[in-house]
């Protein structure tokens, strides 16, 4: 079975600066699609970044890029020139037939 | 961008009754949509798939026949949950999956806003 793994429950990140978080997955599977969401108060769940497992460039969205590691299973987000509003729960999710999330990062922002 | 609404955002109703939860795909049609429940501080916890004109997939644990699910219609999928019991009461969230084709090809996953139910 397909499982994603976030193993920090909480980061902070000064305003400006530039915060990591991480995801693991497990997966048999060569094709799929991973993504990071984020999730604020409202718990409305808002796409951040996706990346085709086929592609070996690394997908960015502005100040979002992802650190795609096939082989390792690994895909870690990268937030630069943090802002007060990327302060949320940012959800790590892998998808082939179905989206699998991992558990969840808070992620603080401090001015 | 493509945009899926949920009806209602929040619901009370009453231990043993039942209530439904609509999530609907307002400009793409959906073929398969997905129902999860997320508790406080917990991440989304599928529940079952959706699928147009066939049965729902369910996860493993989860009660069909406390939890239907109706995917009567290319953008409509309905949650009921029946007799009601306040351990029900939860976030629950639907999304729709949107296949693209072309450029930039593959599938994206769109969220509703998420209904909030409690059980008194």
């Amino acid at each position: 079975a397909q499982t994603v793994t976030q193993s920090q429950p909480e980061m902070s990140v000064q305003e400006a600066e530039t915060v990591t978080l991480s995801c693991t997955y497990d997966t048999s599977e060569s094709d799929y699609y991973l993504f990071w969401y984020k999730q604020p108060p409202s718990r409305q769940m808002i796409l951040v970044i996706r990346q085709e497992a086929y592609k070996q460039q690394n997908a960015t969205e502005n100040r979002f890029s992802v650190n795609f590691q096939k082989a390792a299973k690994s895909f870690s987000l990268k937030i630069s020139d943090s802002q007060l509003g990327d302060a949320a729960m940012y959800f790590c999710a892998y998808n082939t037939d179905k989206l699998i999330f991992g558990t969840g990062t808070r992620l603080q922002v401090f001015p | 961008g493509a945009v899926v609404s949920q009806h209602p955002s929040w619901v009370i109703c009453k231990s043993g009754t039942s209530v439904k939860i609509e999530c609907r795909s307002l400009d793409f049609q959906a073929t398969t949509m997905f129902w999860y429940r997320q508790f406080p501080k917990q991440s989304l916890m599928l529940m079952a798939t959706s699928n147009e004109g066939s049965k729902a997939t369910y996860e493993q644990g989860v009660e069909k026949d406390k939890f239907l699910i109706n995917h009567a219609s290319l953008t409509l999928s309905t949650l009921t949950v029946t007799s009601a019991h306040p351990e029900d009461s939860s976030f629950y969230i639907c999304s729709a999956d949107r296949t693209q084709t072309g450029a930039g090809s593959g599938n994206t996953i769109y969220f509703g806003e998420g209904s909030w139910l409690t059980v008194v």
